[in-house]
């Protein structure tokens, strides 16, 4: 368990606003990612971060930024938030000088609903 | 590219019952291999990993093998419990300097008493 909390864990928004989800991890581990869950798709990359300031993009990565400023907080904003992101976000730590078999630790999950 | 493919499921099996969720892959390279489990309401935990070829993870009854001839990684259990009931994600990483996962899209099982 790396500590890791997410905030929040359900929001409702509407369309065309901007939405923050923040993740917060108390390990100091390296590597941070955000995902996305639907229904037949499994989890799906959104962006991930090696390091403070070091971002680069996943699968899914249109209509998402992330920041990352401290090692701690790993934040993704959906600009303006369209129906087709609602969905169930997750984020993952992972160091690899603690565990050289790359498992990844997952938060909670926030639900979004964009209407 | 890299990939993965599991079983569609639900799969409905009443306690007791042998499990087995198949799991089959794609890559360039070597991956790890991981079986993460979600129950309802909750983030993925892992449930067991295997790292080389002919390596056997284990876990809370649960088995797997990786298994390059075939390139699978399929998860078995030989009596479910009804607690056991989740969704069941197949997973790989390549250790390419980004260390990115390609997941699978989930096997939800049902256990019934």
């Amino acid at each position: 368990d790396a500590g890791i909390t997410q905030s929040p864990r359900h929001k409702v928004t509407e369309t065309g606003t901007p939405v923050t989800l923040r993740c917060h991890q108390t390990e100091n581990h390296r590597y941070m990612y955000w995902y996305r869950q639907d229904p037949g798709h499994g989890l799906r990359l959104i962006h991930y971060s090696y390091g403070v300031k070091d971002t680069d993009k996943g699968e899914v990565s249109d209509g998402y930024s992330v920041s990352r400023s401290k090692t701690e907080d790993f934040l993704l904003t959906l600009e303006s938030a369209t129906s087709s992101q609602t969905s169930v976000y997750f984020c993952a730590t992972w160091d690899p000088t603690r565990d050289s078999t790359e498992t990844q630790y997952f938060g909670p999950g926030t639900r979004l609903l964009v209407l | 590219g890299n990939s993965v493919t599991q079983m569609e499921g639900p799969v409905t099996l009443s306690e007791e019952a042998f499990l087995t969720i198949n799991c089959t892959y794609t890559a360039t390279g070597y991956p790890s291999l991981f079986w993460y489990v979600q129950y309802p309401g909750e983030g993925l935990q892992l449930l067991l990993k295997a790292t080389k070829a002919d390596d056997k993870g284990s876990n809370k009854g649960f088995e797997a093998t990786y298994r390059k001839e075939t390139t699978s990684f399929h998860l078995e259990k030989g009596s479910v419990q009804v607690s056991d009931s989740a969704v069941y994600f197949c997973a790989l990483s390549i250790a390419s300097g980004t260390y990115k996962y390609i997941f699978g899209t989930g096997t939800r099982l049902k256990v019934l008493a």
